[in-house]
Formats: structure tokens, sequence, C-alpha cells
């Protein structure tokens, strides 16, 4: 994988329903993999930075989890409500880089 | 502690005149990050700089458009002889450190409409 990429692109689900998404990304020179929140009309939100494999990151009803080995992240929302409707991004960092590569976001919407 | 100021927050050019985005980072963040994001596209880096320095301008098309981050006052992003496509959303992020693990914090964005 060269680019970060993310999946689903967009995603509707009911409120009170778990959700999650992924981000793939460059393992090789990896350093650090951030996820950030973006609210329509509003600037992009961190959320959660990771560095090591297998780490575990949580804050209230999300998570986040990270497998460097493999170049992937998963974050996951449960009992989502619909004020989680949000783009969410993830960005990662590389050795080799001086800047952080986005991914181009999951659009999620919940319903109520 | 004010977070990442940017303005103005709405630009209106014509073809070929300039434009100027200011980005004023959280104090105490030397490092600033310019992304730009295009319309149904994600965002996309563009220029690092510290202090009085362009750390990495990969991200930014060689021509018509430069950065830069005076030891005093904001960091400015300008676009000469803008064109259509030009038109996007501008977003600064700073940082204390480097991004390796420090989170970047984002300012409201500037969006450049070009007519």
């Amino acid at each position: 994988i060269l680019n970060v990429e993310q999946s689903p692109q967009s995603l509707h689900v009911q409120e009170g329903d778990s959700t999650n998404f992924t981000c793939s990304f460059p393992s090789s020179n990896f350093y650090a993999l951030h996820w950030y929140r973006w609210e329509t009309a509003k600037s992009p939100e961190a959320l959660f930075v990771m560095t090591l494999n297998g780490d575990e990151k949580k804050k209230g009803r999300i998570s986040a989890t990270l497998n460097t080995k493999e170049g992937y992240s998963y974050l996951y929302i449960k009992g989502s409500q619909p004020e989680d409707s949000a783009t969410y991004l993830c960005a990662s960092y590389s050795y080799n880089n001086n800047d952080m590569r986005f991914g181009a976001g999951t659009r999620l919407t919940v319903k109520p | 502690n004010a977070g990442v100021m940017q303005n103005p927050r709405h630009l209106v050019r014509r073809r070929g005149q300039e434009a100027r985005l200011r980005c004023s980072p959280m104090k105490g963040h030397s490092h600033v990050y310019w992304y730009r994001q295009l319309p149904e596209e994600g965002l996309k880096f563009m220029v690092y700089l510290q202090k009085e320095n362009i750390i990495d301008e990969s991200g930014m098309p060689k021509e018509r458009f430069s950065a830069e981050f005076p030891k005093e006052g904001p960091s400015i992003l300008r676009i000469q002889q803008v064109v259509r496509g030009d038109s996007a959303a501008y977003f600064c992020a700073s940082s204390p450190e480097r991004p390796s693990t420090d989170t970047q914090y984002f300012g409201p964005g500037t969006r450049l409409t070009v007519l």
C-alpha cells in the first residue's frame, strides 16, 4: 500500500448501532497513526495518536486499534448517536516523510 | 489559549489575482502545516514550515504557490495568478513538535473561490 486508504467511504447506521471502519496505511517506515473527527463546517478534531503495534485507545464510546505489521487500524463506535455523525479521518506519519498522509475519510451518518 | 486561527474564512478572487491566506498557530507552537481540500476529496498535504524555514514543500505546486512562516507574525500561503482549479478549502494546522506523535491542531479553514 502506497497511500492511506479508508473504507467504507460512507456509512449510514441507526441510532444505537455499533459500527467500525478501517484505515490502511504503508507499514514500511511507519511511525504514528492519527485519527481525527471532522464535523461539517468545523475543523478536524484529534481523537487518537497511536504508535505501537497492538495499541488500543479509547475515548468514551469510541475506540481504536493498531496493527503496524500489516498496516491497518480500526475505529469502533459503540452505540452510535446522531452527534457522532461526522467524517472520520486517519493519517499516517512515516520516518521518511515530514508530512502526514491523510486518507479520504469515512463519512458516518447516524439516523435517529 | 486561543486555537489555530485562519483568516479570512472566505475569500473570493477573480482569475489572475493573488490570494493570501493567513494562519496564526496556537501559542507555543512552532510547526505549521498547510493542507488543501478539493471538492469531494480528502485533505492533501501541501507544505510544512517551522519558524523562518520551509521543512517540506513536496505537496505544493511548483508554480504560483509559496509559503512562509516569518519570525514574527502569521504563516502566509500565497497563490499568485489564481485559476478556477485553485478553488478549495485551505486548512492550516500547528503542533509544538514534529507530527510524529504530536497531535496537529487545525484551524477553521479558508474557503477560496475563484471566479
